[in-house]
């Protein structure tokens, strides 16, 4: 059974610090890696999908890598700003042998960023 | 402008009573999703499909039934069955069955009175 862990449950760094998340999955024949922010009583919003044959992407301060043979993801927050303080989930992709898919969501890190 | 719409944001149910959930996508997807969101948890899948009048159990499909029968709606109906109603639903949509982004709606609270 895939087991998504995100580490650290919960973060708080002073603006302006650059910053990783982690993330890790116990079985690496995934499709693909999604990244999502949560604000509080918000649904979840897209960051950046990583495709099981990539290694990284990037959008704006955002840089998403994905080492499946190990079966971990990172994303990097550059420059941190009071406007990142929100919950990062986690989640990848199966394809079962039944043909059905599915995505697995880790239970994500709480970011705070300090003005 | 195209997204996935869910209503209502807040919806509180009597215990015994079925309520049914609204998601909408103008987006032209092919694929619609519910999950839970439970404190302290991740999002566990309910129920799915890929394709207009076809949908699969998820993880935690007791006590809720779903619909498809058009393309762009996927109701969800929390039935008296299901024990612990009181969450946060999530509905979600992809393009086709493959490696394309998911996209959320920005869920709805049921609290059960």
């Amino acid at each position: 059974k895939q087991e998504v862990t995100q580490i650290p449950a919960a973060l708080s760094v002073p603006e302006g610090e650059n910053l990783v998340l982690n993330c890790s999955f116990t079985d690496s024949a995934i499709y693909n890696l999604q990244w999502f922010r949560q604000d509080p009583g918000k649904g979840l919003t897209s960051l950046l999908l990583i495709q099981s044959s990539q290694r990284e992407q990037t959008s704006g301060r955002l840089n998403a890598s994905l080492d499946k043979s190990s079966g971990r993801s990172t994303l990097y927050i550059a420059a941190s700003q009071p406007g990142d303080s929100a919950t990062y989930l986690c989640a990848v992709r199966l394809i079962t042998q039944g043909g059905s898919e599915k995505l697995v969501f880790g239970k994500g890190t709480k970011l705070t960023v300090n003005p | 402008d195209g997204g996935i719409t869910q209503s209502p944001k807040y919806l509180f149910r009597k215990e015994g009573q079925n309520v049914t959930l609204s998601c909408e996508q103008n987006l032209n997807h092919d694929a619609m999703y519910w999950y839970r969101q439970d404190p302290g948890q991740g999002l566990r899948l309910i129920y799915y499909s890929q394709i207009v009048n076809d949908f699969q159990k998820g993880d935690i499909a007791e006590g809720y039934s779903v619909s498809r029968e058009k393309k762009e709606s996927f109701p969800l109906t929390v039935t008296s069955a299901q024990k612990n109603p009181t969450a946060f639903y999530l509905c979600a949509s992809r393009r086709d069955r493959g490696g394309t982004e998911a996209f959320f709606g920005q869920g709805t609270r049921l609290t059960v009175v």
